[in-house]
């Protein structure tokens, strides 16, 4: 079965300061992971895909299939960071994802 | 393309009535999820639909709750009778192929009083 662990249900930080969102999983195969984000009363969006490897809003996260994590990283918070991130594991052939319990990000000036 | 849509966006009802909440799918997608959020559980898949058959609904909660996609551009979740413990935030999720990953609507909130 496939199952994602996020530690920390609530994370603070200054502006200025790294964060980082940490991610474990477990899944039999090859998993496709995501970071999604939701901002206060808006809807999930997605933020990031290790397929893809990119940076979005200067937050990056490396696939360490070893340790099987998947954590979310920013050099620099902002406070427009501030939000709920989710991390989520799936990779049947519907595309189901299971998510994360989430963690809050609060970023204080 | 306008996102996934849901309606309503808010739901204040009493213990015991009927709810339906509703959903439209991004054009060409051609999988469908319901997640419910609280802050207890945090994200809970429900029920998914591939091709509008569904394909697991083991995450639905109990029997007051089904869930329908008739056609491609639509789908019903609804709770009948509906009771306190089930007021929560209610998303809907469409997916199509390749690896895009999910796109959320903005969710019903549900409030059983």
């Amino acid at each position: 079965a496939q199952r994602v662990t996020q530690p920390e249900k609530l994370l603070s930080v200054f502006k200025g300061a790294p964060v980082e969102l940490k991610c474990n999983y477990s899944y039999s195969g090859s998993p496709e992971l995501f970071w999604y984000v939701q901002y206060s009363r808006q809807r999930l969006q997605l933020l990031l895909r290790h397929i893809s490897r990119e940076s979005i809003k200067g937050f990056t996260a490396d696939l360490n299939k070893g340790e099987t994590s998947f954590h979310l990283k920013k050099p620099f918070a902002q406070e427009e960071d501030s939000a709920m991130y989710y991390c989520a594991v799936g990779g049947t052939s519907y595309g189901k994802l299971t998510f994360g319990q989430g963690t809050i990000l609060t970023v204080h000036p | 393309d306008a996102g996934v849509i849901q309606s309503p966006r808010h739901e204040v009802t009493e213990m015991g009535q009927e709810v339906t909440l509703r959903c439209k799918p991004i054009s060409g997608h051609n999988s469908l999820f319901w997640y419910r959020q609280t802050m207890m559980r945090g994200l809970e898949l429900l029920i998914y639909f591939n091709n509008n058959v569904p394909i697991d609904d083991s995450g639905m909660p109990e029997d007051r709750f089904s869930a329908k996609m008739p056609n491609a551009s639509f789908s019903t979740l609804k709770i009948q009778p509906s009771e306190p413990r089930d007021s929560a935030v209610y998303f809907c999720a469409s997916r199509g192929q390749g690896a895009g990953g999910l796109f959320f609507g903005s969710g019903t909130q549900l409030s059983v009083l």
